[in-house]
């Protein structure tokens, strides 16, 4: 099983809709989820950060936890064409000699028409 | 602070061929790796290392040898190229904190095209 899981979509929105993107995991000892954003022909960029459990709103965007379901999503308030891209789930591993490296999703391609 | 680098951004190369794809960052951070990303396959990771001297294997390494004499440049080798390789290549730097939460930076990618 690996450790993270994502559906890789794609998703097709009008503007204006909440988009919501999931992921499950594996492993109930993940302390930290991380979502990129990479859009077309880009590197992936880092877009919210969140630790343990719940909530957190950083404009438009809200990354929410679910740890006794080993389930994050990120919610996107009032799509806009500009948040075409594709987001990837991402979770580090908090011990051993991996420290550093991140566990990503395989990446839900959005499109948000005008 | 330029982040992190790389180079080239495009290349083609005939089966059998080799070539080093180079990955700088000015960061000072401990760990570097690189993926390769597919269609539909996601971020898969190849090779990385923990510090100067110190390299492991990703999921998918065969095929590619890697090398840390700095803690700035990750060169990424393909030995003899093959058609399976044809991918987009990125590198990517983090520090390596024990408490997690590491945020990775991403270089711009090589397109990588094996004919």
């Amino acid at each position: 099983q690996k450790e993270v899981e994502q559906d890789p979509g794609p998703l097709s929105v009008p503007e204006g809709a909440i988009v919501s993107l999931n992921c499950t995991y594996s492993n109930s000892a993940f302390q930290y989820f991380m979502w990129y954003r990479q859009y077309s022909r880009k590197g992936p960029e880092l877009l919210m950060y969140t630790y343990s459990s719940g909530n957190k709103e950083d404009g438009r965007f809200t990354a929410q936890v679910d740890k006794s379901s080993k389930y994050i999503s990120l919610f996107i308030r009032d799509s806009q064409p500009s948040d075409s891209a594709t987001y990837l789930c991402a979770i580090p591993p908090d011990r051993g000699s991996t420290l550093g490296r991140l566990y990503f999703g395989r990446g839900t391609q959005l499109t948000v028409w005008p | 602070n330029a982040g992190v680098t790389q180079t080239p951004k495009f290349q083609v190369l005939k089966t059998g061929q080799s070539m080093t794809l180079q990955c700088a960052q000015d960061m000072n951070h401990e760990y570097m790796s690189w993926y390769r990303q597919d269609p539909g396959m996601g971020l898969r990771l190849i090779h990385y290392s923990v510090g100067a001297g110190i390299t492991d294997q990703g999921e998918v390494p065969n095929g590619y040898n890697v090398s840390r004499s700095t803690t700035e440049d990750f060169p990424l080798r393909l030995l003899s190229a093959a058609p399976s390789q044809t991918s987009v290549y990125f590198c990517a730097s983090s520090y390596s904190r024990t408490s997690g939460g590491n945020e990775q930076f991403f270089g711009p990618g090589t397109r990588l095209t094996v004919l």
